[in-house]
């Protein structure tokens, strides 16, 4: 089975400084993968998604992601922190059987 | 369009008692899901949906059970609530097939189970 893993479980941040959300996968074939974000008391939304192509995606909110075969990696980066950005970000595979596999959520802080 | 809602927003249940959480999508999506969420634990898939009279298990479906009679409604109903029942609960649902589509989400249902 796909796994998931976020090293980070807290992510604190200065508004307007830069952001990387780690995220690692396994996965034999090449992965659909994804980004989602759960801003308090809401459900989620979804931030960007890889399927193929160009390794480097572009999401809603100034997000991108970036695919790294060779690593297992789809680390999620922001240039310029907000304060609205503050929230728990989710990393998640495409399992295959319509299912998908979380990980555990990064928490992010951003101070002012 | 209201997407994806999910009623009540909170509940609180003794052991031993049974309740339905609603779930309704007014997008025409063919595939829903339940999640399960537990303080760093991610989201544990406990059912899902691919169409209306179609319902298959997730990861955690024990203590669970759903019905999908329409294309915009997948009740999840649990039996004999138990503490460890109590968590968030997330109902989605996706245009095609989940693990490759956006999954439009609820704001989910708190629940708590003493």
């Amino acid at each position: 089975a796909q796994s998931v893993t976020q090293p980070d479980i807290h992510i604190t941040v200065s508004e307007g400084a830069s952001l990387e959300l780690r995220c690692n996968y396994s996965y034999g074939a090449t992965p659909y993968l994804f980004w989602y974000v759960q801003s308090p008391g809401q459900g989620l939304q979804l931030l960007l998604k890889y399927f193929s192509g160009d390794t480097l995606v572009q999401g809603i909110k100034g997000f991108e992601a970036e695919f790294k075969r060779s690593q297992s990696s789809f680390n999620l980066r922001k240039p310029s922190v907000h304060w609205s950005d503050a929230a728990e970000y989710f990393c998640a595979v495409g399992e295959g059987g319509n299912k998908l596999v979380f990980g555990a959520g990064t928490i992010l802080r951003v101070k002012s | 369009n209201a997407g994806v809602t999910q009623t009540p927003k909170f509940r609180i249940l003794k052991i031993g008692q049974s309740m339905t959480l609603q779930c309704t999508q007014d997008m025409n999506h063919n595939y829903m899901y339940w999640y399960r969420q537990d303080p760093g634990m991610g989201l544990k898939l406990i059912y899902y949906s691919v169409g209306a009279g179609i319902t298959d298990k997730g990861e955690v479906p024990n203590g669970y059970n759903v019905s999908r009679s329409t294309t915009e409604d997948f009740p999840l109903r649990l039996e004999l609530a138990a503490p460890s029942q109590t968590s968030v609960y997330f109902c989605a649902s996706s245009r095609t097939s989940g693990d490759t589509d956006t999954q439009y989400f609820g704001p989910g249902t708190r629940l708590t189970v003493l």
